[in-house]
């Protein structure tokens, strides 16, 4: 998807060990989010971020932890993995400058993450 | 806290319908409503966005409207075609928080 690359796109892990998802942007966009996306579920959202090391949480924070040192990077880190993270996860960015102003929310292309 | 519902979960119609998919949401403060589309396997990709001044967004066969006060947004594909068939979701903007509903799986029957 233009404009957004997420890493890695594919892994599988085990059960107590630490991951990190990578979200890069070269929009220059202020928001970022990351959702997982879980069949029955749809698209929840995890943590998001409004700048450089602004962050807050979403609808399913626990277990989770998010970083945005750069303007360009989100980070999302599961300190120890477990088998109820295994997802599709999803990040999204947008271009939404505050009040009521349009903004496209824009996906990566997504990351599974198989958790054993 | 923001609950978006769709209705509803499947829908299968033969090629050639006009049908409508229905959104909800539980707070009326919005600052927009977007319409997605997803394919199997695959991204997310924006169809439409309706800001919360507007009553609706065209954009070819596609057409969605938005009434905030009663919490609805509907999504009408005019003459449907089987490669219409995809699930789509519905993602209300308010604050800085944006919340999806957990879709229509639509299928098209030729």
């Amino acid at each position: 998807d233009a404009g957004i690359t997420q890493s890695p796109r594919h892994k599988v892990t085990e059960t107590g060990t630490p991951v990190t998802l990578r979200c890069h942007q070269t929009e220059n966009h202020r928001y970022m989010y990351w959702y997982r996306q879980d069949p029955g579920h749809g698209l929840r959202l995890i943590h998001y971020s409004y700048g450089v090391k602004d962050t807050d949480k979403g609808e399913v924070s626990d277990g989770y932890s998010v970083s945005r040192s750069k303007t360009e990077d989100f980070l999302l880190t599961l300190e120890s993995a477990t088998s109820s993270q295994t997802s599709v996860y999803f990040c999204a960015i947008s271009a939404r400058t505050g009040g009521s102003g349009a903004n496209v929310l824009t996906f990566g292309a997504g990351s599974r993450l198989t958790v054993l | 806290k923001q609950e978006v519902t769709q209705i509803p979960a499947a829908l299968s119609v033969p090629e050639g319908e006009n049908l409508v998919l229905n959104c909800s949401f539980t707070d009326s403060a919005i600052y927009n409503l977007q319409w997605f589309r997803q394919d199997p396997g695959k991204g997310l990709t924006s169809l439409l966005l309706i800001q919360s001044s507007q009553r609706e967004q065209t954009s070819g066969r596609l057409n969605a409207s938005l009434d905030k006060s009663s919490g609805r947004s509907t999504l009408y594909i005019a003459a449907s075609q089987p490669g219409d068939s995809a699930t789509y979701l519905c993602a209300v903007g308010g604050d800085d928080k944006i919340i999806f509903g957990k879709g229509t799986r639509l299928h098209i029957l030729p």
